[in-house]
């Protein structure tokens, strides 16, 4: 069965640590994307990438990094966590022959809280 | 880039027929709509995505009126296990500055 996988579940960490929340999938997929989710404001799109070491900013890249050496790897960086980057972050992959948000397929999502 | 409007939540009960609609009134010539369901503590799943008319697939259909401007996803014999939320998606990755936006999705309830 193809999978994402986001190598954390559940993490807390402090105000203005460096955060890094790590994704990988094993689709050979082209495109790799990172949301997050907060109650009301559905999935917002935080930055994305069409191959390796290439980025894009979505919606709310602001505070946020990202990096990808590898096509299977998409890394989100908090680079000094905050309080209002307290949320669910999801990460989701798609073949590159995809069209307009067909066959995006999601991990299980971390929920990151920040102290 | 074209926004969608979604119902905030529906009702139903068990063995019903549900029919969530989403407006998107500029959508663009190269966007495609597309559904996805999203369970508690999971990440969204790919349901169905269509351009024009109808598209049926095993879980659900998705209607598209000719001028596109809005789309229904219907399902058929609901069950307590279609309590989900659902997302209206408009967009085309045929562009690398292309976004696929998702909307704050409809809650859907089902009921015994």
């Amino acid at each position: 069965d193809v999978k994402v996988t986001q190598s954390s579940r559940y993490l807390v960490k402090r105000t203005g640590e460096k955060v890094f929340l790590e994704c990988v999938q094993d689709m050979d997929h082209e495109n790799m994307f990172w949301y997050r989710q907060d109650p009301g404001l559905g999935l917002r799109l935080i930055y994305f990438s069409y191959d390796v070491k290439m980025k894009e900013k979505g919606d709310i890249p602001e505070g946020y990094s990202v990096s990808r050496e590898k096509k299977e790897r998409f890394s989100l960086i908090l680079e000094s966590a905050s309080t209002n980057q307290t949320s669910m972050y999801l990460c989701a992959s798609s073949n590159g022959l995809a069209t307009g948000g067909y066959g995006y397929t999601f991990g299980s999502g971390t929920r990151l809280t920040v102290v | 880039l074209a926004k969608t409007t979604q119902p905030i939540s529906m009702d139903s009960y068990e063995g019903q027929e549900v029919n969530i609609t989403c407006s998107h009134n500029n959508i663009a010539t190269n966007d495609y709509i597309t559904w996805y369901q999203q369970f508690p503590s999971q990440g969204p799943r790919f349901i169905i995505q269509g351009y024009k008319t109808k598209v049926t697939n095993e879980v659900a259909s998705l209607f598209i009126p000719a001028d596109r401007k809005s789309s229904t996803l219907s399902l058929p014999r609901v069950s307590l296990s279609d309590t989900a939320v659902y997302y209206c998606l408009v967009g085309d990755m045929g562009s690398s500055a292309s976004k696929i936006i998702f909307g704050s999705g409809t809650r859907l309830s089902i009921r015994p």
